[in-house]
């Protein structure tokens, strides 16, 4: 079973900055936090992965609590083809992933 | 980033064929790949793990005997959905892992996927 817990949907403006969140309050110590998307009829695409630390890149931003229960992706300037399911999974590098529900995320003009 | 193929794209057979998808690294060795299986609006169920030059390790339900992996090459593994049913038509997705190294590489691959239909 998926160890994390993620909203079914979102929507989000044209432009504005994405937040999407994601529990894990039974996150070990050596697991990371992954973050994928898939665009509809697509296989998934990688986006962020972090351990304890923020982490940021050319896509997104990963800010991880303090106690690392909880994460947040954030989307800089979200455009429509941001239009995703977004995956959040906990794992221990380089294993297996277990995909959750994710949550729909709807970028509108 | 690496990239991962599978072919074909999309597969239309009768009930009681088999059928045969290929996952290919293009760029990079992966001594691991994943087989996912996603029906309609669900997400993404994990079947195996395929490691080059041994057996693949099912996940709990995943009928090995139907399902058939081979991982012959570093770069190549197969998927073969055998006496396939119309209950077998889903998007079958495959991952590529790369090999451990530094915790900033990217760890897994994802292929386009490949649309089964079963008649």
């Amino acid at each position: 079973d998926a160890k994390t817990t993620q909203p079914p949907s979102m929507d989000c403006a044209e432009g504005r900055a994405a937040n999407l969140p994601c529990n894990h309050s039974t996150i070990s110590g050596n697991e990371y936090v992954y973050w994928y998307r898939q665009i509809h009829s697509q296989g998934p695409q990688y986006i962020i992965h972090g351990l304890k630390n923020n982490e940021t890149n050319e896509m997104a931003s990963l800010i991880i609590t303090e106690d690392r229960k909880s994460s947040t992706l954030i989307l800089p300037h979200a455009t429509l083809r941001d239009t995703a399911v977004y995956y959040c999974i906990v794992g221990e590098y380089g294993n297996k992933l277990v995909f959750g529900a994710g949550t729909i995320l709807r970028v509108k003009s | 980033g690496a990239v991962v193929s599978q072919h074909p794209s999309r597969v239309i057979c009768k009930s009681g064929t088999s059928v045969k998808i290929e996952c290919r690294s293009l760029d990079f060795q992966a001594t691991t790949m994943f087989w996912y299986r996603q029906f309609p609006k669900q997400s993404l169920m994990l079947m195996a793990t395929s490691n080059e030059g041994s057996k693949a390790t099912y996940e709990q339900g995943v009928e090995k005997d139907k399902f058939l992996i081979n991982h012959a090459s570093l770069t190549l593994s197969t998927l073969t959905v055998t006496s396939a049913h119309p209950e077998d038509s889903s998007f079958y997705i495959c991952s590529a892992r790369v090999g451990r190294g530094a915790p900033g590489v990217e760890t897994q691959y994802f292929g386009p996927g490949t649309r089964l239909l079963v008649l």
